[in-house]
C-alpha cells in the first residue's frame, strides 16, 4: 500500500461552518505534511508532523486546526474560514528518516469558502 | 535559505518528440535530494524522477531522465516520446536529507502540453 488517502475531494463550507479534512496513510512513515495549493501555484507547506507531535507550523492562521491522533492518521479541522482560504489542500507522509526523501503525496481536497 | 527556479512557465510539445524542461536551485549543502513531481489536472502530485546530489550518474526512469550538474546547481528533466498522458504541471523541487519533517522547497513550475 503506497497510498496517501484524503477526504473528502471536494467541499463546500460557509465562512460560519466548522468542517475537517482528513488524511490517512498505512505506509509507516511518521511523518506528514499538510500543504496548501493555489491554482497555478506550487504547494506551500502548511504543518509538519514528526512522530505525531507538531514540529513545524509555518505561520499559519488559527482557523486552521491540525491534529495527528495516531501515526496514520492526520487531520485538519477548520472553522471560521475566509474566501481566499479557497484552494487545493494536499496531505503528504514521509518516512521519518530515509535515504530517498521522497514525499507520498494524496489527490487533494478542494476546499471552496462561500 | 534553499530556492529553486523554473523558468519556463509553459511549453508545449508535439506527440512523440522529445521536450527538456529547465530548473535551477541554490544551495549551500552538499549533500541533498532533487526531484521532479508532475501534477495532471486529475491533481494528485506524482514523483516522476529523484537524484542523490552524491550520486554524479544522472537519474533515469524510462521516458523521463535527467541532467544534473551539480556544479551549476541545474537539474533539468527529459522526456522522451512525449504522450498525451504527459500534459501536466512538473514541478521541481529540492529537499536536505534528515529527519522526516524537512520541508520540500518547490519551483513554480512548468505547465507542459503535449500536442496530438
Amino acid at each position: 500500500d503506497t497510498e496517501v488517502t484524503q477526504t473528502p475531494k471536494h467541499l463546500v463550507m460557509g465562512m460560519t461552518n466548522k468542517k475537517s479534512l482528513k488524511c490517512e496513510q498505512h505506509m509507516g512513515h511518521r511523518a506528514m505534511y499538510w500543504y496548501k495549493q493555489k491554482a497555478k501555484k506550487p504547494p506551500e507547506l502548511m504543518f509538519v508532523y514528526s512522530y505525531e507531535k507538531l514540529s513545524i507550523n509555518e505561520s499559519v492562521p488559527s482557523r486552521f486546526s491540525p491534529e495527528c491522533p495516531n501515526s496514520s492518521l492526520l487531520n485538519l479541522h477548520l472553522h471560521a474560514l475566509q474566501p481566499e482560504d479557497s484552494a487545493l489542500y494536499l496531505c503528504a507522509s514521509r518516512r521519518g528518516v530515509t535515504t530517498t526523501g521522497e514525499l507520498f503525496f494524496g489527490e487533494g481536497s478542494r476546499l471552496t469558502v462561500l | 535559505a534553499q530556492t529553486v527556479t523554473q523558468s519556463q512557465p509553459e511549453m508545449s510539445v508535439q506527440e512523440a518528440e522529445t521536450v527538456t524542461l529547465s530548473c535551477t536551485y541554490d544551495t549551500s549543502e552538499n549533500n541533498y535530494y532533487l526531484f521532479w513531481y508532475k501534477q495532471p489536472p486529475s491533481r494528485q502530485m506524482i514523483l516522476v524522477i529523484r537524484q542523490e546530489a552524491y550520486k554524479q550518474q544522472n537519474a533515469t526512469e524510462n521516458r523521463f531522465s535527467v541532467n544534473f550538474q551539480k556544479a551549476a546547481k541545474s537539474f533539468s528533466l527529459k522526456i522522451s516520446d512525449s504522450q498525451l498522458g504527459d500534459t501536466a504541471m512538473y514541478f521541481c523541487a529540492f529537499m536536505k536529507p534528515g529527519s522526516g519533517n524537512t520541508p520540500l522547497v518547490f519551483g513554480k513550475g512548468t505547465r507542459l502540453s503535449v500536442i496530438a
